[in-house]
């Protein structure tokens, strides 16, 4: 059973840093691309970056990068959403999702149960 | 960036109604789109893509249909368990941006 288990709820302040991780199983992990999407209280979901895990080849969206960093360690199946310093605008659901190409296009069809980040002084 | 615009934002219906959710890109994106169902407090649920593809497991009264810059999601006979909000994503390139999102509720 492919599965995407993500890592536990975290309450942060302001200025801390913080790694959040989501681990693959049931499948072969460096054959499809990691995700992550953003979910701040009460809105839509904001595609942040994409990682192939087989070498950690990374793409971010504008509007995220140099706010985060994506990461993958290929040997624990286990990919990464880290800040240097938190801001109180951090505080979302963060979710994980396996992509699966197809005709030339990518879906996601897994996805991992969540994690919430608070950001708080 | 393409934007992705859904409409309506919200729309209430009876069990067994037929819905209809529309979600147009701001350039020509073929077939790239992606629709999910999410409810509170859990992650977004494939239910279509490539626009008409059924990902399997999904129900066959949702359908998919358009290309290029319009697209449609249409639910049939509205079950209890499809009341929750619609999402629309385009594949056609980086970052892969989503609509805002429609809810579906209870009349």
């Amino acid at each position: 059973e492919v599965q995407l288990v993500q890592s536990g709820a975290e309450v942060k302040q302001p200025g801390e840093s913080l790694r959040i991780s989501c681990k693959g199983s049931g499948y072969s992990f460096t054959s499809y691309w990691i995700n992550w999407v953003r979910q701040m209280p009460g809105k839509g979901l904001e595609w942040m970056g994409t990682i192939d895990p087989s070498d950690s080849y990374t793409i971010y969206s504008p509007s995220f990068q140099g706010h985060v960093a994506i990461s993958a360690d290929k040997s624990i199946s286990t990919a990464y959403l880290q800040w240097s310093s938190l801001k109180a605008s951090d505080t979302a659901m963060y979710f994980c999702a396996r992509r699966r190409p197809v005709d030339g296009s990518v879906y996601y069809d897994y996805w991992g149960q969540g994690t919430l980040v608070t950001v708080s002084s | 960036d393409i934007q992705m615009t859904q409409s309506p934002s919200s729309l209430s219906a009876y069990v067994g109604d037929r819905v209809t959710i529309t979600c147009r890109a701001s350039q020509n994106i073929i077939n790239y789109l992606n629709w999910y169902q999410q409810k509170p407090g859990k992650a977004p649920k494939l239910l279509i893509y490539a626009a008409s593809s059924l990902q399997s497991g999904v129900p066959s009264r949702f359908s998919g249909g358009g290309s290029g810059t319009d697209f449609t999601l249409t639910i049939g006979d509205l079950q209890p368990e499809d009341f929750a909000t619609y999402y629309c994503q385009q594949s056609y390139n980086t970052p892969r941006t989503f609509g805002q999102g429609t809810k579906v509720e209870i009349k």
